[in-house]
């Protein structure tokens, strides 16, 4: 089974700085998704980012970026230029990819991030 | 486009009673997954559905069932209600195009069901 584990709780930053959240999952697939959504307080859930496994290239969107780490199973999300609207729930999540479907996330714990002026 | 929504938004039930929440996905989408997140637990998988049919199903009990019509739009049912039902229950839809469903799911704003 997989398993997805972010070992920070909560975390904090200073606006217009960079802040990392860490995400470590454990399966025995090679072929997979990995990804981080947001849910900042009483909204709804939206895709931050997302990973193909066999992609060697780290995804990156604006302010947002990955390290993945496919050998150490490791999937860092990095945000640069934090801002006050990034203040919110992030979790890491991990489908498998079977023939032409795609399996259910698997999500961690979540990290609270506040964004501080 | 409309994105995913949930019905009721809120809810308020007795121990014993039984529950429909229902989901209308973004249009085009005939992918529906169902997810329970709770503080203690997390966001754990309830199930999937596709084409009128359950393809997945996470480890829940047999009093949380669902169903997808011929709209996509899909309901999910908890029926003898427990106290530990008490979550926010939040529905996906994916895109699918020739079978295949993509695999970035867009989540509604959820229905915060309580049970006292």
């Amino acid at each position: 089974a997989q398993t997805v584990t972010q070992s920070q709780p909560e975390m904090s930053v200073q606006e217009a700085e960079t802040v990392t959240l860490s995400c470590t999952y454990d399966t025995s697939e090679n072929n997979y998704y990995l990804f981080w959504y947001k849910q900042p307080p009483s909204r709804q859930m939206i895709l931050v980012i997302r990973q193909e496994a066999y992609k060697q290239q780290n995804a990156t969107e604006n302010r947002f970026s990955v390290n993945f780490q496919k050998a150490a199973k490791s999937f860092s999300l990095k945000i640069s230029d934090s801002q006050l609207g990034d203040t919110a729930m992030y979790f890491c999540a991990f489908m498998k990819h079977y023939g032409g479907s795609q399996g259910n996330l698997i999500f961690g714990k979540g990290t609270k991030l506040s964004v501080k002026p | 486009k409309a994105g995913v929504t949930q019905t009721p938004r809120y809810l308020i039930k007795t121990r014993g009673q039984q529950v429909t929440l229902s989901c209308s996905p973004i249009s085009g989408h005939r992918s529906v997954s169902w997810y329970q997140q709770t503080p203690g637990q997390g966001l754990q998988f309830l199930f999937e559905y596709f084409s009128e049919t359950q393809r997945n199903k996470g480890n829940f009990p047999g009093r949380f069932s669902g169903r997808q019509f011929s709209n996509s739009r899909s309901e999910m049912n908890v029926s003898t209600l427990e106290l530990g039902d008490s979550a926010l229950y939040l529905c996906a839809s994916s895109l699918t195009s020739g079978g295949v469903i993509f695999n970035e799911q867009y989540f509604g704003p959820g229905t915060r069901l309580t049970v006292t």
